[in-house]
């Protein structure tokens, strides 16, 4: 079964410098998802990125946050000056065309650590 | 903005007891899924609920969407070892295509 596949699995980062999170999502999807789980908590929704451009994003996608999809498979999202509060598990998502009604496949995840 | 609340945060059973967990949305749902994340893995996609009243069955999981399009469950029963991990509601308001997920209720079940 095709899957969604993160790099890198863990990231140690020193607080302030950039970081960038990968994703090659399921090849026929077309929409795409970042989302954040600190330790213990809940899944939130970070930003959704479809044709190209952000469709939605969340109050916690500030600045500080950006995505893009480089080339035809891969899908980055970049931190550009990490804070503490940025250590969590960050998931990449996507899913097939009509998204509202669409599951979401997940990959396993990058652990983030600013330190 | 659109909130989901989930109950109970956690839940300790022995196998073979049956377990329940609800999921409550701030606004009307134009649908529901449910995805179950094991320890140390990712959200992995259960089932999604669309229609008001519907109830969706998987082997011995049952998920039910409530009449107002407010509300859901997910009720395991004769719960066994591999059902541990935490239970996720995720919410898609009318209107929004952001999924809002709920809390999540973590599941332990005991031998």
């Amino acid at each position: 079964e095709p899957e969604v596949t993160q790099t890198p699995s863990h990231q140690v980062t020193q607080m302030g410098q950039e970081v960038i999170l990968r994703c090659v999502p399921i090849s026929n999807h077309l929409y795409f998802y970042w989302y954040r789980q600190i330790l213990g908590q809940k899944v939130e929704f970070l930003v959704s990125f479809y044709n190209n451009e952000i469709s939605e994003k969340s109050e916690i996608f500030d600045d500080q946050f950006s995505v893009e999809r480089p080339d035809g498979s891969n899908f980055t999202l970049k931190i550009r000056s990490t804070k503490l509060e940025d250590s969590a598990m960050y998931f990449c998502a996507s899913s097939e065309a009509s998204y509202s009604n669409q599951p979401q496949h997940f990959g396993d995840g990058t652990r983030l650590s600013i330190l | 903005g659109q909130q989901v609340m989930q109950i109970p945060q956690y839940q300790h059973v022995q196998e073979g007891e049956d377990f329940t967990t609800y999921c409550n949305s701030s606004t009307t749902l134009s649908n529901i899924q449910w995805y179950k994340q094991r320890p140390g893995g990712h959200p992995v996609f259960l089932i999604q609920l669309v229609k008001s009243g519907e109830v969706k069955k998987q082997k011995r999981l049952t998920f039910q969407f409530g009449e107002a399009k407010k509300n859901s469950s997910l009720h395991i029963t004769a719960t066994q070892t591999t059902d541990v991990g935490t239970y996720f509601c995720a919410g898609r308001g009318s209107g929004y295509s952001t999924l809002t997920f709920g809390k999540g209720t973590m599941l332990l079940v005991s031998p």
